[in-house]
């Protein structure tokens, strides 16, 4: 069955420096895979779709990278603030079909 | 700028009674998603709905769920008989055809049964 590895235990990292979250899958082949920001009592909030012939998607301060053969995506925030403390969820796959998150990565930055 | 609303925010139901989830899905979307994430776990598909049908559901969709769009705007979630194990927030969600992939979430409904 499908499954998704993302760091189970909460990141800290200082304000300024720059996060990287891993994300693996397995039992997958995704044509795209999505990164998502969930606040606490909150939804899920869009953030970055990579395709998978992408080696590297940027958006502001986020960067995504698609590794098919690894099977794995790292996000990263560079000059990160405390309102980027939050969930991450990492979802393979896209289109119209429903999503498959993984657990998601708590994230703290610290001033 | 256009955000997907879901009713009530919190719904508190006897075990065995009947709920309805609403949801209105941004105004120009065409697709319609449920979701539910039980405390401390993670965001589960449910259901995607697609030109008034089903389009695809996981295996926790069972019997007793059931979805509708009873009107243009609406999107509703129908748990039948509600079980303890069904208290978790519920999300709706929907995408547009200019963007299928970029899923927008609602604030969701926590749903208690006791």
């Amino acid at each position: 069955s499908q499954k998704i590895e993302q760091n189970s235990e909460a990141l800290n990292i200082q304000e300024g420096k720059t996060a990287t979250l891993t994300c693996n899958y397995t039992n997958y082949s995704p044509a795209y895979l999505q990164w998502y920001r969930q606040d606490p009592g909150r939804g899920p909030v869009f953030l970055l779709l990579i395709r998978e012939n992408e080696k590297e998607k940027r958006k502001e301060r986020l960067k995504v990278t698609f590794d098919t053969t690894l099977k794995q995506s790292l996000f990263h925030i560079t000059a990160s603030q405390p309102a980027d403390s939050a969930t991450y969820l990492c979802a393979p796959g896209g289109g119209a079909d429903g999503l498959t998150f993984g657990k998601g990565t708590h994230l703290i930055i610290q001033p | 700028e256009p955000e997907v609303t879901q009713t009530p925010s919190h719904q508190v139901t006897q075990m065995g009674q009947e709920v309805i989830l609403r949801c209105v899905p941004i105004s120009n979307h065409l697709y319609f998603y449920w979701y539910r994430q039980i405390l401390g776990q993670k965001v589960e598909f449910l259901v995607s709905f697609y030109n008034n049908e089903i389009s695809e559901k996981s295996e926790i969709f069972d019997d007793q769920f059931s979805v509708e769009r009873p009107d243009g705007s609406n999107f509703t979630l129908k748990i039948r008989s509600t079980k303890l194990e069904d208290s978790a927030m519920y999300f709706c969600a929907s995408s547009g055809t200019r963007n299928v992939n970029e899923q927008f979430f609602g604030p969701g409904t926590r749903l208690t049964v006791l």
